[in-house]
């Protein structure tokens, strides 16, 4: 099974409509990460967090909000989705300088 | 924030032929990454880098820290069609285990 797993892998939803993108670890670390990856942009930090009571703004949270229910799963939420949010979203979670990455959420905003 | 500058953003190369591709820097930083992206995948660590002229191989890849602390570069020898991927660079931020990534560098390889 895998350590990261991300739900759902694939949704196409509306401009307006609030997501909610799902990510789940077995790992048993503490710090988990959301990234969105546009082509040719790489890989930018939307959140992170470093335990379940500590949440943290990365590069580019504006139009995203997160929730820590557990150590164990770390959710991303587009409360009113519009076109440019468009793009593969990866969860991450890391012990040292090693991060693990989720197989990634490709999101479409019609 | 920390900007890396990777390149080249693209190769196409045959099969069989050596890659090498860099990413830089105007911090410096204690830390240097590799990691790629297979096709529809999230990117997996290849290589970490953790003293400065440290030379480092996995397999047939070869990761170099820049004598400045501004720099890496990586190669890839002999390549084969399942290197095809994106390659991203990566430092860490200040010692927190947060990571800025490098644009990528996306290769094709064709057989």
């Amino acid at each position: 099974d895998a350590d990261v797993t991300q739900t759902p892998r694939n949704r196409i939803t509306k401009t307006g409509k609030r997501i909610m993108l799902e990510c789940s670890q077995t790992k048993g670390h503490d710090r988990m990460y959301w990234y969105r990856q546009d082509p040719g942009l790489g890989l930018q930090l939307i959140y992170y967090s470093f335990d379940v009571k500590d949440i943290n703004k990365g590069e580019i949270s504006d139009g995203y909000s997160v929730s820590r229910q557990a150590q164990a799963k770390f959710s991303l939420s587009l409360e009113s989705a519009i076109p440019n949010q468009t793009a593969l979203y990866f969860c991450a979670t890391s012990r040292g300088d090693t991060q693990y990455f989720g197989p990634g959420t490709r999101l479409t905003v019609l | 924030g920390q900007q890396l500058n990777q390149s080249p953003q693209s190769m196409f190369i045959q099969e069989g032929e050596d890659v090498s591709m860099n990413c830089t820097s105007s911090s410096i930083f204690n830390t240097w990454l590799w990691y790629k992206q297979d096709p529809g995948e999230g990117p997996v660590l290849l290589i970490a880098l953790y003293k400065a002229g440290e030379l480092t191989s996995n397999g047939r890849l070869t990761a170099q820290f820049g004598i400045t602390r501004k720099d890496s570069f990586l190669n890839i020898s002999a390549s084969i069609p399942s290197d095809v991927g994106i390659y991203f660079c990566a430092v860490n931020q200040g010692g927190s285990e947060k990571l800025v990534f490098g644009k990528g560098t996306k290769l094709t390889v064709n057989p």
